[in-house]
């Protein structure tokens, strides 16, 4: 069974604060890392993606892969309380199949 | 570009009922996915299509669900009968491809409840 973990929160930050989301995972081989926001009664849409080790910046978010730790992050900079969601992560599994498997989501709330 | 469609948005049935749901992906997306969300937990797949092909149904309970994509266009997923724990919001989501930039596009969702 494949893992993927979250901190539930809920994350609370200051509006203008660096949010920090973390998400580890059990598959050593996983591929593709997906970050997704889920507002309260909506249905979840992508942020960001990325593939290699290291950063990947667009706009205020920043995704942050670390294979051999087994972890990937999202940092909000400038965080904004339109932010205030829950941050899936998905993750997808090595063997050839690339359908994710989804962490249950960190709750970020950032006040003004 | 019209979004990934799903009906009802909304269905309350009684244990031992049947419910259906209809899906209507992003025109063009040969990928179509079924989800089970339960409050508080992330989105659990249930059957992954392509075109009209399953590609993956292991977590479906198919004692109970069903699901087809006549087609390789819409999808229905059906329970029958309901259980109390299959209360969630079901999530349809498509996508243009099944490889490695796998950006899937999700619908509104159907909320379910069974009492």
């Amino acid at each position: 069974q494949k893992e993927v973990e979250q901190n539930s929160g809920p994350l609370s930050v200051p509006e203008g604060a660096i949010a920090s989301l973390n998400c580890t995972y059990s598959d050593r081989g996983s591929q593709s890392f997906f970050w997704y926001r889920q507002y309260s009664g909506k249905s979840p849409e992508l942020i960001m993606f990325i593939y290699s080790n290291g950063d990947k910046e667009d706009g205020r978010f920043t995704a942050q892969l670390n294979k051999a730790s087994q972890y990937v992050s999202l940092l909000i900079r400038d965080s904004q309380p339109s932010d205030s969601a829950t941050y899936l992560c998905a993750v997808t599994p090595s063997g050839g199949s690339y359908i994710p498997t989804f962490g249950r989501g960190t709750s970020l709330i950032v006040h003004p | 570009e019209a979004g990934v469609a799903q009906s009802p948005r909304y269905k309350i049935i009684e244990k031992r009922q049947s419910v259906a749901f209809w899906c209507n992906p992003i025109s063009g997306h040969a990928t179509l996915y079924w989800y089970q969300q339960i409050l508080g937990q992330g989105p659990k797949l249930l059957i992954q299509f392509q075109n009209n092909g399953v590609v993956d149904d292991s977590q479906l309970p198919k004692d109970r669900f069903s699901a087809e994509r006549l087609k390789g266009v819409d999808s229905t997923l059906k329970i029958q009968p309901a259980k109390l724990e299959d209360s969630a919001v079901y999530l349809c989501a498509s996508s243009s491809s099944s490889g490695r930039a796998n950006e899937q596009f999700f619908g509104p969702g159907t909320r379910l409840t069974v009492l």
